[in-house]
């Protein structure tokens, strides 16, 4: 299907263990974005990319990695999940530009992550 | 640093008329886009605001005051799926590209 999409939906995983969230469009935007959010907090972003092989950090990226080896993928790894990092994680996309950013950006469905 | 400013909650009745209201004091800005959130869902585009004034978009509106930091999404004809949040962001274009910082969000209720 044509669109954004999040793999898993929904995770519980154990204090220490490494997870692996999964993000994919078919737009072929060239950036993507992963934000998490939490109450009172909103909606923060944790790393970005403006095309594969190049990411940057957002406002929150301790603890968390990310790689683009394809325009369509960008997953999040949490290297050692803590209990801080139980939140809703967002993955986005978009084809704006300096010259055109009205598009805005599309998000996925959300993952909801609980770190026990 | 960052600081963009919404009114955590607000209630209107089905049919009026309500305005969020959205400050923000930021390091660069090139546009401010409003997006709605429904419990449980992702965010939707709904408005974007470069230049100052008024875009209008059927029930929705949004203005901009670049110098006063401010704008305001404006919700006509309100409905019972009205009912969200409201999240305003400022869109910076950075050395490492385009970013989206975003306010708290205004949960809205809409009442019968």
């Amino acid at each position: 299907d044509a669109g954004i999409t999040q793999s898993p939906r929904y995770k519980i995983t154990e204090t220490g263990r490494q997870v692996t969230l999964m993000c994919h469009q078919t737009w072929s935007h060239s950036y993507m974005f992963w934000y998490r959010q939490d109450l009172g907090h909103g909606l923060r972003l944790i790393y970005y990319s403006a095309a594969a092989d190049i990411t940057d950090k957002g406002e929150v990226p301790d603890g968390y990695v990310v790689s683009r080896s394809k325009t369509e993928n960008f997953p999040l790894t949490l290297e050692s999940a803590t209990r801080s990092q139980t939140s809703v994680y967002f993955c986005a996309s978009s084809p704006s530009s300096y010259r055109d950013p009205g598009a805005g950006q599309y998000f996925g469905p959300g993952t909801r992550l609980t770190v026990t | 640093g960052q600081n963009i400013d919404q009114p955590t909650e607000m209630t209107a009745t089905e049919g009026a008329i309500v305005q969020i209201n959205c400050t923000y004091q930021t390091s660069g800005f090139n546009g401010l886009f409003w997006y709605q959130q429904h419990a449980g869902e992702a965010p939707t585009f709904l408005s974007y605001n470069v230049l100052d004034g008024l875009e209008e978009k059927g029930r929705f509106s949004s203005f901009l005051s670049r110098s006063k930091g401010y704008s305001y999404l404006l919700l006509k004809e309100l409905q019972m799926k009205d009912s969200a949040s409201y999240l305003c962001a400022v869109y910076r274009v950075t050395g490492g590209g385009n970013k989206l910082t975003f306010g708290t969000g205004t949960q809205l209720k809409v009442e019968l």
